[in-house]
């Protein structure tokens, strides 16, 4: 593994339906993130960890959770999926949470709620 | 409330130079990106501005302002695999990242 992995690469989901997205990194870095993006607007954040142990809401945090139980592995899950979450998810991570820390991008989940 | 604005398409020609605006309105300011995202594929690191001037990184500068809210990326012999949108983000007071919408940026022949 070399950078951040994602898994799966696309899903097609039945509304209702309990989901959890993967990422991981062999960076060891300290934070990471989870973003949708979707057509005619800019990445939006859904949760945040700045470090191991911890979480935190970003912009768009309803209908999703997070945990952090590792410096590696950060899952996002949907607990019952509606179709208003059909969207493209990044996984990103940063070497810490500074001005300067540029973030990393994972390949991305196409996630389709129908 | 926060905001990003950048066209949102723009065409230029293989060889010829294009400069692509962004305009922000964040709470505190601290640093602006620009990422490049190639259809279908994840948004790649371009280039940090902190400070009011501009940084050459190869074919590719951002120049920043900080009292107009104001940078633009420019892009040089323009290739044809520089068809891609160009995101900018701005990290503000709470050292979150506020994005653009992106550009979507294409090179004709």
């Amino acid at each position: 593994i070399a950078g951040i992995t994602q898994a799966p690469t696309s899903q097609i989901l039945a509304a209702g339906r309990r989901m959890t997205l993967r990422c991981t990194q062999d960076m060891r870095h300290n934070a990471m993130y989870w973003y949708r993006q979707d057509l005619g607007l800019g990445l939006r954040l859904i949760h945040y960890s700045n470090t191991a142990g911890t979480t935190g809401k970003g912009e768009v945090p309803d209908g999703y959770s997070v945990s952090r139980a590792n410096t590696d592995d950060f899952p996002l899950t949907l607990a019952s999926a509606v179709p208003s979450q059909t969207s493209v998810y990044f996984c990103a991570s940063s070497r810490g949470t500074s001005a300067a820390d540029t973030q990393y991008f994972g390949p991305g989940t196409r996630l389709t709620v129908l | 409330g926060q905001n990003i604005d950048q066209p949102t398409e723009m065409t230029a020609t293989e060889g010829a130079i294009v400069q692509i605006n962004c305009t922000y309105q964040t709470s505190g300011f601290n640093g602006l990106f620009w990422y490049q995202q190639h259809a279908g594929e994840a948004p790649t690191f371009l280039s940090y501005n902190v400070l009011d001037g501009l940084e050459e990184k190869g074919r590719f500068s951002s120049f920043l302002s900080r009292s107009k809210g104001y940078s633009y990326l420019l892009l040089k012999e323009l290739q044809m695999k520089d068809s891609a949108s160009y995101l900018c983000a701005v990290r503000d007071s709470n050292y979150q990242l506020i994005w653009g919408a992106g550009t979507k940026l294409i090179i004709k022949p």
